[in-house]
């Protein structure tokens, strides 16, 4: 039962660029959250957005939501070689969260 | 800080093994989950229990069962291991659902199980 998809499947960009994902999703949801996972590890929470939010910042992530477009994006501001990471979007369908299939990012020295 | 511990990171059985998983959180959460990871697949949800000695089937159920005798521990068994067993598995324990719906999900960093 696939909600979020992710968008691109894979980005490469130089460090100190931006970084962005996005997400779209096709039923109504309570808030949105977005993960990331380093390689061999379990994912992290990063940030959640609320149905009724449409922007939230959190350090160098901002998170935009478009409830009317079921889409939201994640993007990463001066990127690190530290982001080098999977990213997944979580959709709250109301009775759990389901996840998407993620965007493998790479930061290029 | 939070933290779900997997007993083992990396896992190699034989087919019809029965294969113990443990999963223990440290803070005090309600909601315990086990999925499974495949390349292409994403996470998929197995069980989830909201309750001790309460369980819940996911999307992907089948040759598995759980065991939540303990709060803090969330156990996944593979009743007899087969060869398309072998995948990622990870654990995560959450609050209970807010106003904002379900709360954030934390995870452990998971078991790589082979099975031959």
């Amino acid at each position: 039962s696939q909600q979020g998809e992710e968008d691109p499947q894979a980005l490469s960009i130089q460090e100190g660029e931006n970084a962005t994902m996005n997400c779209s999703y096709k039923t109504s949801i309570n808030n949105l959250q977005w993960y990331r996972q380093n390689s061999g590890r379990g994912l992290v929470h990063l940030i959640l957005i609320r149905s009724n939010e449409r922007e939230k910042h959190s350090g160098r992530l901002r998170v935009t939501l478009d409830t009317s477009k079921k889409s939201s994006s994640l993007l990463i501001t001066a990127s690190r070689a530290a982001d080098t990471a999977s990213y997944f979007c979580a959709t709250d369908a109301w009775d759990k969260i389901i996840f998407g299939k993620g965007t493998r990012l790479h930061i290029l020295p | 800080d939070v933290k779900v511990t997997q007993s083992s990171r990396y896992l190699v059985k034989r087919t019809g093994e029965k294969v113990f998983l443990e999963c223990v959180q440290d803070m005090d959460h309600e909601n315990m989950f086990w999925y499974r990871q495949d390349p292409g697949l994403g996470l998929r949800l197995i069980y989830f229990s909201y309750d001790v000695k309460m369980k819940e089937k996911g999307d992907i159920p089948e040759g598995y069962s759980v065991s939540r005798e303990k709060k803090e521990r969330f156990s996944l068994i593979l009743e007899s291991a087969s060869t398309n067993q072998t995948s990622m598995y990870l654990c995560a324990s959450s609050s209970p659902q807010q106003g904002s719906g379900n709360q954030p999900q934390h995870f452990g960093d998971g078991t790589r199980l082979s099975i031959l």
